[in-house]
């Protein structure tokens, strides 16, 4: 079975600030891994994936993520934040390879709020 | 050039009728993914097509749920006897189809279903 926890419901962050979504994920084998975004009675968006090699991943927009194995880890993040940055996050993983469902599981989100 | 799009927006309708929602891929992408997203929550993977044919439908909920895909594109996700729990967002989404697990899914807006 495979598995992902955002831990934070939401984050708050000042414009101009870094800022950080938590993801972290559980599967029993190598995995592939996702960030999506999800503004308002909109479809998800998607931002950028891990696949292998260079554990830091640039992707749209100006966010970036850092893969890190042995903590199980793919936070996401961006060195200074818009107010338009405000919208709902999920992070995803899929199976490299072999068993498990052949969709993204996804975590239940994180709410980004960046204050003017 | 043009998204995943899908129809309606909007159903609402009464316990136990049957109903029908509508996903057009991306043109020339083979892979189809249905997912549905309840309200709080990230969403969870119901059934994956590869051309006309399900390859994964391990996360349908029950017998009540069936999907089509006659001519490898436009995909129907059919509910019948509806149920009040059934009430959620439904996400399609679909990839090139080509480059296995590792692919980018492009979700669609979603139909948001009210059962009464």
């Amino acid at each position: 079975a495979q598995s992902v926890a955002q831990p934070e419901d939401q984050v708050n962050v000042a414009e101009g600030n870094p800022l950080t979504v938590k993801c972290t994920y559980s599967v029993s084998g190598n995995p592939y891994l996702f960030w999506y975004v999800q503004y308002p009675n909109r479809g998800l968006q998607f931002l950028l994936k891990y696949i292998t090699g260079d554990n830091l991943v640039k992707g749209s927009y100006g966010f970036e993520a850092e893969f890190n194995k042995s903590q199980t880890s793919f936070h996401l993040k961006k060195p200074s934040a818009l107010v338009s940055d405000s919208a709902l996050y999920f992070c995803a993983v899929r199976l490299y390879s072999g068993g498990g469902a052949d969709g993204l599981t996804f975590g239940k989100g994180t709410h980004l709020i960046i204050q003017p | 050039g043009a998204g995943v799009s899908q129809t309606p927006s909007n159903k609402v309708t009464e316990k136990g009728k049957y109903v029908e929602l509508r996903c057009d891929p991306i043109s020339g992408h083979t892979a189809l993914y249905w997912y549905r997203q309840s309200l709080g929550q990230g969403p969870e993977f119901l059934i994956y097509f590869q051309g006309t044919g399900a390859a994964d439908d391990s996360g349908l909920p029950n017998d009540r749920f069936f999907a089509v895909r006659p001519e490898g594109s436009v995909s129907t996700l059919k509910i019948q006897r509806t149920e009040r729990g059934d009430s959620a967002v439904y996400l399609c989404a679909s990839s090139l189809g080509m480059g296995g697990r590792m692919e980018t899914q492009y979700f669609g807006p979603g139909t948001r279903l009210l059962v009464l």
